[in-house]
């Protein structure tokens, strides 16, 4: 079974540039997560989505930060304009949706650097 | 203070030794994740626990609900067992998945 993909692997941008990462999630995985990671610091959810609708972005910042997942599959988060606080590793993981726990798989994460 | 806390921060021992890492949450859950983490960020998934004890290989995982309390143990530890360790909390509301994660603790084993 393929796990959860991210594109890309490292990015290193300049304050105030735009930047996309892009998540496929476990075929069959309704429920995918977007976490920022900060050096040091344990994820911090950024965004749910349930298929296609957003659970829970109660933690994204807005004015910088989207995120869409339109066909209820793959997903991108994009940060416009950059700062330096955002850099970190932005982390995709999916799960099962239903009644219960499911764990989370996590995919290999973005590096990001804004200079 | 953070809803999960773990300790210690940093640890570094000898190959073979027995390891113990800790995790205490101050709200209310019904499942415990333990996470490992290798550098370069990709974050495997260990156990999902709501009760007792699990195990897997060289690694387990108990948990105390009462005591709001979970403990990893990795057995005959390996240089390549060297990683990020974290503990996450599922809430307590049935079928949320939203989970609250620790700040890890990083294992260092030397040959």
């Amino acid at each position: 079974e393929a796990g959860v993909a991210q594109s890309p692997r490292y990015k290193i941008i300049e304050k105030r540039q735009s930047v996309a990462f892009w998540c496929n999630p476990i075929s069959g995985h309704a429920t995918l997560y977007w976490y920022q990671q900060i050096l040091g610091q344990g994820p911090k959810l950024l965004i749910q989505f349930q298929n296609n609708g957003v659970v829970d972005d109660s933690q994204l910042p807005k004015d910088r930060f989207s995120a869409e997942r339109l066909k209820g599959v793959d997903s991108t988060l994009k940060i416009q304009p950059a700062k330096l606080e955002d850099s970190a590793v932005y982390l995709c993981a999916s799960s099962l949706v239903g009644r219960g726990h499911y764990e989370q798989y996590f995919g290999p994460g973005t590096r990001l650097t804004v200079t | 203070k953070n809803e999960v806390e773990q300790s210690p921060q940093n640890l570094t021992a000898q190959e073979g030794e027995f390891i113990t890492i800790n995790c205490s949450y101050s709200v209310g859950i019904s499942a415990l994740h333990w996470l490992q983490q290798h550098p370069g960020g990709g974050i495997v998934s260990l156990f999902m626990l709501s009760s007792g004890k699990k195990k897997h290989g060289r690694l387990i995982a108990t948990i105390n609900i009462q005591e709001k309390h979970s403990s990893l143990h990795i057995t005959a530890s390996h240089p390549r067992d060297s990683a990020v360790y974290i503990c996450a909390v599922g809430g307590a509301n049935f079928g949320n998945e939203k989970l609250t994660f620790g700040t890890g603790t990083r294992l260092t084993i030397i040959p």
